[in-house]
């Protein structure tokens, strides 16, 4: 199998604060993970690129100093949405691409509330 | 954006066949319908892919039609639990080296009645 966690699931935070999402690749490496923002009833849009061992690319509209992105291992990547508000709630979902035969593998998702 | 048109929204009595149809006229010779479907408030899963020939897993089938430029995946007996979001992609080959970004569209809610 090809599985993606997510971590945490759902968050609730201040407005003003840092929150940091995990998504590992459980049973296989991935040199490449994808981020993907979905509002309410709206399609998933990528945010960024995620490479390991080299600087993400952002997609065009979206702020790199705002949304940190780091992918240290061949297994996990970080997302930081730093100084959270209210128009960042969103449900935040990664993917990863199995470095050794390829395909996409989507994470759950996680549910990020800022009051 | 997405190279895909598919209809928002489509109904399917439960145990039918659920036909869910794409266009993709600007397809490139190089790339792949890929199908992928959420249900509400999870992340995106597989179903199947193909390039020219038609394609049948577990899971559902994919039929290509000969020039290409539309697709149709079918759920042969729907239940409940195919109630999601199904997105219809196209990319070149995913797991061939390089990088591909996934592009998802705005995909066809499948509601299946009881």
């Amino acid at each position: 199998g090809a599985v993606v966690s997510q971590h945490p699931s759902w968050v609730i935070c201040k407005s003003g604060t840092s929150v940091k999402i995990e998504c590992r690749s459980l049973d296989f490496q991935a040199t490449t993970m994808f981020w993907y923002r979905q509002f309410p009833k709206q399609s998933l849009m990528l945010m960024a690129t995620s490479n390991e061992g080299s600087k993400a690319t952002y997609e065009q509209g979206v702020e790199k100093d705002k949304f940190l992105i780091n992918h240290a291992s061949l297994t996990l990547s970080t997302l930081t949405v730093t100084s959270a508000h209210p128009e960042d709630s969103s449900f935040y979902i990664c993917s990863a691409r199995k470095t050794s035969s390829g395909g996409q593998f989507f994470g759950p998702g996680t549910r990020l509330t800022v009051l | 954006d997405a190279k895909t048109t598919q209809p928002p929204s489509m109904d399917c009595a439960e145990g039918r066949a659920a036909n869910l149809p794409c266009n993709h006229s600007t397809i490139s010779g190089n790339e792949y319908v890929y199908w992928y479907r959420q249900i509400h408030s999870q992340g995106p899963q597989y179903i199947i892919h193909g390039l020219k020939n038609n394609e049948t897993n577990e899971m559902a089938s994919l039929i290509i039609t000969e020039d290409r430029k539309s697709s149709t995946l079918i759920l042969p007996h729907a239940t409940l639990r195919d109630t999601a979001v199904y997105y219809c992609i196209v990319s070149p080959l995913m797991n061939s080296g390089g990088y591909q970004k996934v592009t998802f569209g705005i995909g066809t809610k499948l509601q299946v009645i009881p």
